[in-house]
Formats: C-alpha cells, sequence, structure tokens
C-alpha cells in the first residue's frame, strides 16, 4: 500500500510568486488535513477537508491560503503571493474517518520563499 | 499560546543509557499521541493513550499518560542510535475533535 504522497518534495519561490502544494491520500482515506511546520516547532493545525468539502479551516490564514479537495485529484494547498514567512515545511495527512481514526502524515513539501 | 510543553528541547545520550522525555500541560486531553520525525520525513505514530494513568510499551518505549490527562512521558530504555529523532507529542482536546495540538519537540540524539 503506497502511503500518503505529497510532492514536490522541495519548492523554492520568489516573494510574490503562488506556490501550488498536492497530497494524494492512503488509498480508501477520504480525509485529509494539513499541518504547517516552522523550523524548531511543532506542527499546527491548517485545515481538513473531505471529499470536495472543506470541514475546518480555522487554522488556515484567511488572506493568500486556499485549500481544496475535488472528487478527483489530489488535494491542493495553494499560497498565493508567497512572502518569506511562508517559508516552512507543510505536511498533510490523511485517514479513512474522522472520529478516533489515525492520521498518517506524508512527507511534507518544504517551501522556501526567496 | 503553547498548549503542550516538552522537556527536554535537546538531548544528546550515549548508546545504552535510559531516557525520559515530558509533555505537560494544564489543559486536559481526551487523547494523547506520540510521533517520531526524522529529518527529511513526515511524523510516524508511534502510541495513543487514551486512558488516565494508561502505560504502553512498545518494544523500549514505555508511554504513560497522567492520571489527570495532562501530561505524559515517554521513556526509552538502552537507547540505540536508530532511536534518533525528533519526538513530538499531541493532544486532542476533545474527543472526535481531530484537531491535534502538537508540542515543540524533544529532539534526540543517540551517539554510538
Amino acid at each position: 500500500n503506497a502511503g500518503v504522497m505529497q510532492n514536490p518534495r522541495h519548492l523554492v519561490r520568489r516573494r510574490g510568486q503562488e506556490a501550488r502544494l498536492r497530497c494524494s491520500p492512503m488509498k480508501g482515506h477520504s480525509h485529509v488535513y494539513w499541518y504547517r511546520q516552522l523550523p524548531e516547532e511543532g506542527l499546527k493545525f491548517m485545515v481538513y477537508l473531505q471529499k470536495e468539502n472543506i470541514i475546518d479551516e480555522s487554522g488556515m490564514p484567511k488572506e493568500r491560503f486556499s485549500a481544496e479537495f475535488p472528487k478527483e485529484g489530489p488535494s491542493i494547498l495553494r499560497i498565493q503571493q508567497v512572502v518569506r514567512g511562508d517559508s516552512a515545511a507543510y505536511f498533510c495527512a490523511s485517514s479513512p474517518a474522522r472520529v478516533e481514526e489515525t492520521q498518517y502524515f506524508g512527507p511534507g513539501t518544504r517551501l522556501l520563499v526567496l | 499560546t503553547q498548549l503542550l510543553e516538552q522537556s527536554p528541547q535537546f538531548l544528546s545520550i550515549q548508546e545504552g543509557e535510559n531516557l525520559t522525555v515530558y509533555c505537560n500541560s494544564s489543559s486536559v486531553f481526551s487523547s494523547l499521541q506520540w510521533y517520531r520525525q526524522e529529518p527529511g520525513e513526515g511524523p510516524v505514530l508511534l502510541v495513543t493513550v487514551v486512558t488516565g494513568g494508561e502505560v504502553k510499551k512498545l518494544k523500549r518505549l514505555t508511554f504513560q499518560f497522567g492520571d489527570a490527562r495532562k501530561d505524559s512521558s515517554l521513556h526509552i530504555t538502552a537507547a540505540q542510535p536508530g532511536d534518533t529523532g525528533l519526538y513530538l507529542c499531541a493532544g486532542e482536546r476533545a474527543s472526535g475533535t481531530y484537531k491535534y495540538i502538537f508540542g515543540t519537540g524533544t529532539r534526540l540524539k543517540v551517539l554510538a
């Protein structure tokens, strides 16, 4: 069974560009969670999605950040007009159902904004 | 506000030594998880504890959830270089909320 896949693993953007991060959950998982990890910090919850629905985006900045999980294809975390402070590792996790299910993490995308 | 404090932040020990890392909070959690994260990878779940006072063992790792479900500890016996990594605890504030609050982690290095 393939685990959670994220791509790209590394992404370099200049200030003002857009960053698109992709996450393919484990087979059979319909719940996706995005987290951000800053250097020397723990993971911070950003958004929780089910297929075609955003369930909770309370951890995601209101501006420039958006997320989707279409019926077909991977979940996408989009950051528009990136700034240096967006540099971080972005992890997605997936689970088969919401309640009391283990979240399986992908390897992360490391975003560097120059 | 950092709800989960982990200590120590950094730990470097010799192979064969024992160690304990701590995860403390003033908040009550319905469950608490421990993860290990290696450089360049995502966190991997080690254990979930749910009941106050619960103790779980995973080979040389012993996990304990505090009686009041506010704190937890991870004890490693006879550490090996393969135990090197970042150990994260994550608490779930209320059952089924899925929003885990992660601690800042303990970075462990075991020297051969």
